[in-house]
């Protein structure tokens, strides 16, 4: 079984002020890692996965988050946030084999001001 | 439609009463999930098809909890007598393949109140 955990319920930031958004999980067997955003009135996307390969992974919105097996931790980071990075954030965990079973933290919502 | 799509977007029950939720995967996807998400709460996993087989419904909270996806496409979760502890948030989500790393695409989810 996996878990995660999100430590930060909410993390308040000044426009172009960089942000972490930190992310632990536990699991016994093989993991793939995610984080999902979930703007206000839409659902879950896919922000960026960490599958294999290079731990550090990144997000077409300037977004990245890198995977430290030793850790077990896949915090999420951006040099420098917009107010429309104003959104909550999940990051997931699944196992590796199988059908894509996803474990959410609980959750941490990035408020940007100006 | 371009995405997933679940109806109805909000539903309030009386105690007792028994809903239907629906969801529209992205035609041609294989795979097709259901979450319940609280308030304050990441989603939680409930029950998983691949095509119509119901491959995994170890999240439904209880026999109360019902879904289907009879011909491999659209999906109904069904609960019966409906509680004030079922107020949630239910996601749908489907994926084109069944394996761990294919993306899955998220419906807006179905608001449901119980009062």
């Amino acid at each position: 079984a996996q878990s995660v955990t999100q430590l930060d319920s909410q993390v308040p930031v000044f426009e172009e002020a960089p942000v972490e958004l930190r992310c632990n999980y536990s699991s016994s067997v093989s993991v793939y890692l995610f984080w999902y955003v979930q703007y206000p009135n839409q659902g879950l996307q896919l922000l960026l996965k960490y599958l294999s390969g290079s731990t550090l992974v990144e997000s077409i919105n300037g977004f990245e988050a890198e995977f430290n097996k030793s850790q077990t931790s896949f915090h999420l980071r951006k040099p420098s946030v917009h107010i429309s990075d104003t959104a909550e954030y999940f990051c997931a965990v699944s196992g590796s084999t199988g059908f894509q079973k996803l474990v959410f933290g609980t959750g941490t919502r990035l408020l940007v001001s100006p | 439609g371009a995405g997933v799509s679940q109806s109805p977007r909000y539903k309030v029950a009386k105690r007792g009463q028994d809903v239907a939720l629906r969801c529209d995967p992205i035609s041609g996807h294989v795979s097709l999930f259901w979450y319940q998400q609280a308030l304050g709460q990441g989603p939680e996993f409930l029950t998983y098809f691949q095509n119509e087989a119901q491959l995994d419904k170890s999240g439904l909270p209880s026999d109360r909890f019902f879904a289907e996806r009879p011909e491999g496409s659209v999906s109904t979760l069904k609960i019966q007598r409906t509680q004030q502890e079922d107020s949630a948030v239910y996601l749908c989500a489907s994926s084109l393949l069944q394996g761990a790393a294919t993306e899955a695409f998220f419906g807006q989810g179905t608001r449901l109140t119980v009062v």
